[in-house]
């Protein structure tokens, strides 16, 4: 697509349910990402994806976030048994080439997730 | 890890210039960016340095010094559209995985007065 593409826009779920939040990044993009932005915040790394293989999951804050890309394109993060801690916003982005690139590699950015954990 | 350090606030007068700085220590520096966040949107990328010196790009420049650990977005010309959040997010050789990661500041809000 033209963009990146998040979905929902907007997610309220009840303390302890379990949320899933798409990404569909801009087709060709090997580079995937998931960020983190708390109100008033910069955008907190969470996980990489360099097509379908995850390489780097050192900011996930607990075991209970995963992510997923099987078939290198679209992307889901999964949060189990939510906590108000886990409201946020969720953005994902996207780069041409991999984090091995040492050129400018840009991000383009979708709108984001927001979630609010009551 | 890395240390990313921009004001909270700023505010300034329409048509006027700003200044927004950011400071960062980190190793295996490669690069710098600046995007800017408007309220509910996407960041959206403005600029990118990894030398030192400044880059024009219309009513936009960034600045950057290496050994300084310094760089700074400059708005000309302000605009009331410019009130938006400005990310600096520095790029660093992550050791453990061989590759780049890109770290954001925590954005400064700037507000452009009539």
């Amino acid at each position: 697509g033209a963009g990146v593409s998040q979905s929902p826009r907007y997610k309220v779920a009840k303390r302890g349910q379990d949320v899933a939040l798409r990404c569909d990044p801009i087709s060709g993009h090997v580079s995937l990402f998931w960020y983190q932005q708390a109100l008033g915040q910069g955008p907190e790394f969470l996980t990489y994806f360099q097509n379908e293989a995850q390489l780097d999951k050192s900011g996930l804050p607990s075991d209970r976030f995963f992510a997923e890309r099987p078939e290198g394109s679209v992307s889901t993060l999964k949060i189990q048994r939510t906590q108000q801690e886990d409201s946020a916003v969720y953005l994902c982005a996207s780069s041409l080439v991999g984090t091995g690139f040492s050129g400018a590699n840009v991000l383009t950015f979708g709108a984001g997730s927001r979630l609010t954990v009551l | 890890g890395q240390n990313i350090d921009q004001p909270t606030e700023m505010t300034a007068t329409e048509g006027a210039i700003v200044q927004i700085n950011c400071t960062y220590q980190t190793s295996g520096f490669n690069g710098l960016f600046w995007y800017q966040q408007h309220a509910g949107e996407a960041p959206t990328f403005l600029s990118y340095n990894v030398l030192d010196g400044l880059e024009e790009k219309g009513r936009f420049s960034s600045f950057l010094s290496r050994s300084k650990g310094y760089s700074y977005l400059l708005l000309k010309e302000l605009q009331m559209k410019d009130s938006a959040s400005y990310l600096c997010a520095v790029r660093a050789l992550y050791s453990g995985a061989g590759s780049y990661q890109l770290t954001f500041g925590k954005g400064t809000k700037l507000s452009v007065i009539p």
